[in-house]
């Protein structure tokens, strides 16, 4: 079975901190990997999907960088707000054809 | 507008009992998927569909089935045989680049 292992689990900052999460998946066989957030009460939304070794894709103040070589992805968040509080899912896809294998999530919680 | 449904948005089934929970989408893709979620787990797979009349089983298929008669419709029952059904299900479609579209969910419980 391939894991995909996110850290930390939870992450508690305030209102204008910067902050990152990792995604760690497996590094022999590499398709795709996607970021997901999941505000709650809401369904998951795409943020980033990344196909290329140094890939880095921003959208807004949210940043994400790919290294398939050592199976490694930061999402990084900029000056975070209130409303980024969201639980943040990393998915791999080791080839074509197959299924998003998720990880548990990083969950994030910002005071303001 | 496009996306997914999925209902009943809660569902309670007796002890022995099979339940349908409904998935549809408008966004004209091919792949569907089901998942299920679990306090403090990940999105696991149950089944996936990447074609019409075609599924494969995801990572806990055991207990469930699933039926893809139309490209717009995946409809996942829970069976007699699932022994801890309470649960979060999530429905998700994609297209091409495979990212995935999420319904709003259907949350189990068992009576």
């Amino acid at each position: 079975i391939l894991n995909v292992e996110q850290s930390p689990q939870s992450l508690h900052v305030q209102e204008g901190d910067s902050t990152n999460f990792t995604c760690s998946f497996p590094s022999s066989n590499f398709y795709a990997l996607h970021w997901y957030r999941w505000e709650t009460a809401k369904s998951p939304e795409a943020l980033f999907v990344m196909t290329l070794n140094g890939d880095e894709k921003k959208k807004g103040r949210i940043s994400a960088t790919l290294n398939t070589k050592e199976g490694y992805s930061y999402l990084y968040i900029k000056g975070s707000q209130p409303e980024d509080s969201a639980t943040y899912l990393c998915a791999y896809l080791g080839q074509a054809g197959t299924a998003l294998i998720f990880g548990k999530g990083t969950t994030l919680s910002v005071s303001s | 507008d496009g996306g997914i449904t999925q209902s009943p948005k809660y569902l309670f089934r007796k002890e022995g009992q099979n339940v349908t929970l409904s998935c549809e989408q408008n966004l004209n893709h091919d792949a569907m998927y089901w998942y299920r979620q679990d306090p403090g787990q990940g999105l696991r797979l149950i089944y996936y569909s990447q074609i019409v009349n075609d599924f494969q089983k995801g990572d806990i298929a055991e207990g469930y089935s699933v039926s893809r008669e139309k490209k717009e419709s995946f409809p996942l029952t829970v069976t007699s045989a699932q022994k801890n059904p309470t649960a979060f299900y999530l429905c998700a479609s994609s297209g091409p680049r495979v990212t995935q579209y999420f319904g709003p969910g259907t949350r189990l419980l068992v009576l």
